[in-house]
């Protein structure tokens, strides 16, 4: 399997520009997270979806952010406009709903905003 | 709200000494907790703990949790400088069934 796998890499850009990350769980995964890593906070959990339906979005910082998950293989984070105070890693994490599974993480969107 | 505490925030230690990393966690309908390795990259996966007592080993690398005073913890005896990352605790439960994380303890290893 490849893994959780998360486009782009990198993004550098404007501020107030829109920002779009992707991203495609492991297979058979009914269950997808996104997360925002900074030194100040750590891990954050934004909002994370269950068989592609939001359970929790508690975490989505402003209205400026909003995630979908059109089908089970693919998920996008967008922030409109987009702040330097945004610069972050943003990270997708799958597992399986149910049951007792660890989650798999994706190698990380490293989003500077300028 | 769900609630994960690690300390130390940070540790330096010396190659070959003993460290021991803490986890404490609040969170309603516990199901699990998980420690995770992070290096460069994503978070990588070390142990899943849901029955309190029951020691989980990898190598150098144990885990205990402890129910009843909600709190784990992850030993690493002889370190090794590949050992150096960010140790990741999160609890599995919540109201909406989530992961929370704990904000890391950053490990350091020096030769």
């Amino acid at each position: 399997d490849a893994g959780v796998i998360q486009s782009p890499r990198h993004e550098v850009t404007e501020m107030g520009q829109e920002v779009t990350l992707r991203c495609k769980p492991i297979s058979g995964h009914n269950s997808l997270f996104w997360y925002r890593q900074t030194m100040m906070r750590g891990l954050e959990l934004l909002i994370y979806f269950n068989n592609n339906v939001p359970i929790d979005d508690s975490g989505m910082p402003e209205d400026r952010f909003s995630a979908k998950m059109p089908n089970a293989s693919f998920s996008t984070l967008k922030i409109q406009p987009s702040e330097p105070r945004d610069s972050a890693v943003y990270f997708c994490a799958s597992r399986r709903v149910g049951g007792w599974t660890e989650a798999f993480f994706g190698q990380g969107t490293r989003l500077t905003v300028v | 709200e769900d609630k994960v505490v690690q300390s130390p925030l940070s540790l330096v230690v010396h190659e070959g000494d003993t460290v021991t990393l803490n986890c404490s966690y609040e969170v309603t309908n516990f199901r699990s907790l998980l420690w995770y390795k992070q290096e460069k990259k994503a978070p990588t996966f070390l142990f899943m703990l849901t029955s309190s007592g029951i020691e989980k080993k990898s190598g150098r690398l144990s885990s205990i949790l402890d129910k009843k005073e909600l709190f784990s913890i992850l030993n690493i005896t002889a370190t090794q400088t590949g050992d150096s990352a960010i140790y990741l605790c999160a609890s599995h439960g919540g109201g909406a069934d989530g992961l929370t994380f704990g904000k890391g303890t950053h490990l350091i290893i020096q030769p």
